[in-house]
């Protein structure tokens, strides 16, 4: 199957920093992604859906100034958490619709774990 | 009350028995219905979809939908140890690709040789 990848896996940071986490589709173009976030013993939760091109579309109770997406490439989707804070940390995992497979599936990708201290 | 309720388990078997996972869910607007396995430290990935009632089976996989209990299973027979992993169900109401999914918390399987 298609093959997204995520970067950084984990990452652990200071209180009001910025962290940037990135998505990447390798072997399909993507025009649209979704960012999920997932905390312990929870649903992975819909954060948004970003479209090459244009703005992302926030799911309600998503701070858009604070989750900062670009999707600026086929191939690419960013996701930047703007000061973070301790209850930001959580498992951030994006996924990548393949428009040209046969079912329009979404592949997700391994996740990012971000702790903030 | 959520939208997808799912037991997070743990659930432990003895290999080759038949592990049964399920879901229920409250909107009726669900159409599409999809089970994910996610290893630890992966990302999930698709086993089975299914946007109708009734079963569904591929090889050891049996995906079954009860559209008026709201409920969904997802049968594996002679189970192996590979199949330790947590499994998601997720649905949605439109195409599951470009549509937003809602998930289950998701079920840690456990298969003891």
């Amino acid at each position: 199957g298609a093959v997204v990848s995520q970067h950084p896996s984990r990452v652990i940071c200071k209180s009001g920093t910025s962290v940037k986490i990135e998505c990447r589709s390798l072997d399909f173009q993507a025009t649209t992604m979704f960012w999920y976030r997932q905390f312990p013993k929870q649903s992975l939760m819909l954060m948004a859906t970003s479209n090459e091109g244009s703005k992302a579309t926030y799911e309600q109770g998503v701070e858009k100034d604070k989750f900062l997406i670009n999707h600026a490439s086929l191939t690419l989707s960013t996701l930047t958490v703007t000061s973070a804070h301790p209850e930001d940390s959580s498992f951030y995992i994006c996924s990548a619709q393949d428009t040209g497979g046969p079912n329009n599936e979404q592949f997700f990708g391994p996740g990012t774990r971000l702790t903030v201290l | 009350q959520k939208e997808v309720e799912q037991d997070p388990g743990p659930l432990s078997v003895p290999e080759g028995a038949i592990v049964s996972l399920n879901c229920t869910y409250s909107n009726s607007a669900f159409q599409y219905f999809m089970w994910y396995r996610q290893y630890s430290r992966k990302g999930p990935e698709l086993l089975m979809y299914t946007y109708s009632s009734g079963n569904k089976e591929d090889g050891r996989f049996t995906a079954q939908v009860d559209k008026s209990s709201k409920y969904i299973s997802l049968f594996i027979r002679d189970s192996q140890p590979s199949d330790s992993a947590t499994y998601l169900c997720a649905m949605s109401v439109t195409d599951f690709g470009n549509e937003k999914l809602t998930f289950g918390t998701g079920t840690r399987l456990t298969i003891i040789p």
